[in-house]
């Protein structure tokens, strides 16, 4: 296993269109989170799910927003209508359920033009 | 929500030289962790440390968290330990949310 893989790596897009992110965690790790960050400060929780069931969703998490793990493996987080404010960096990270330790992916850059 | 303070805030290091970054945090916690962020982006594990003293290689880390704080010690600093530190919390009884904060920006020089 090579640890947590996001993709795309890097998204430009317009305002008022949709963007995709998947995140694929390690295999044996039921813990799935999404945090975004922004220059200068830390991520910030965005919402997480154990196994296919999102249990936290932070105020952070607009209408705009959507995340789904339908086979509890792979996630998608969904950003409709764009704005210039989403842009940010998106990082996914995973843990067992214990959530002991969480390790990173290298994360999807957004610009929104 | 609990409060997570890193400090200094930034810090630039001539090669060879120790440091000491410190996070202070406002609750009682379950788990915390130290990350490296490279200039790519990647955040990186450096310790799971709730509490004790952890080593590895050049970097050590200490958590008291009777007195809610944790150290991150790096000695004969290389250029490439160049990026942010950020200590991250789970708040004691709370959902495994963990909380980070600001960092602390390293700039090692040859």
């Amino acid at each position: 296993d090579t640890g947590v893989s996001q993709n795309p790596r890097h998204k430009i897009t317009k305002r008022g269109q949709n963007v995709t992110f998947r995140c694929d965690p390690i295999s044996e790790h039921n813990r799935l989170y999404w945090y975004r960050q922004t220059l200068g400060q830390g991520p910030e929780f965005l919402t997480y799910f154990q196994n296919e069931a999102q249990l936290e969703k932070s105020r952070l998490l607009s209408d705009r927003f959507s995340a789904e793990r339908p086979k509890g493996s792979f996630s998608t987080l969904e950003i409709q209508r764009t704005e210039q404010g989403d842009s940010a960096m998106y990082l996914c990270a995973s843990s067992t359920v214990l959530g002991y330790e969480q390790y990173f992916g290298p994360g999807t850059r957004l610009t929104v033009t | 929500g609990i409060q997570v303070e890193q400090s200094p805030p930034d810090l630039i290091l001539q090669e060879g030289a120790n440091s000491t970054l410190r996070c202070n945090f406002s609750d009682s916690v379950n788990n915390l962790q130290w990350f490296h962020q490279n200039p790519w982006g990647q955040l990186i594990n450096l310790f799971y440390i709730p509490s004790g003293t952890k080593q590895n290689g050049r970097l050590s880390a200490t958590t008291v968290a009777t007195e809610r704080y944790s150290l991150l010690y790096i000695s004969s600093s290389q250029t490439t330990d160049s990026g942010v530190y950020f200590c991250a919390v789970e708040r004691k009884g709370g959902s495994y949310i963990p909380t980070f904060g600001r960092g602390t920006s390293l700039i090692v020089h040859p």
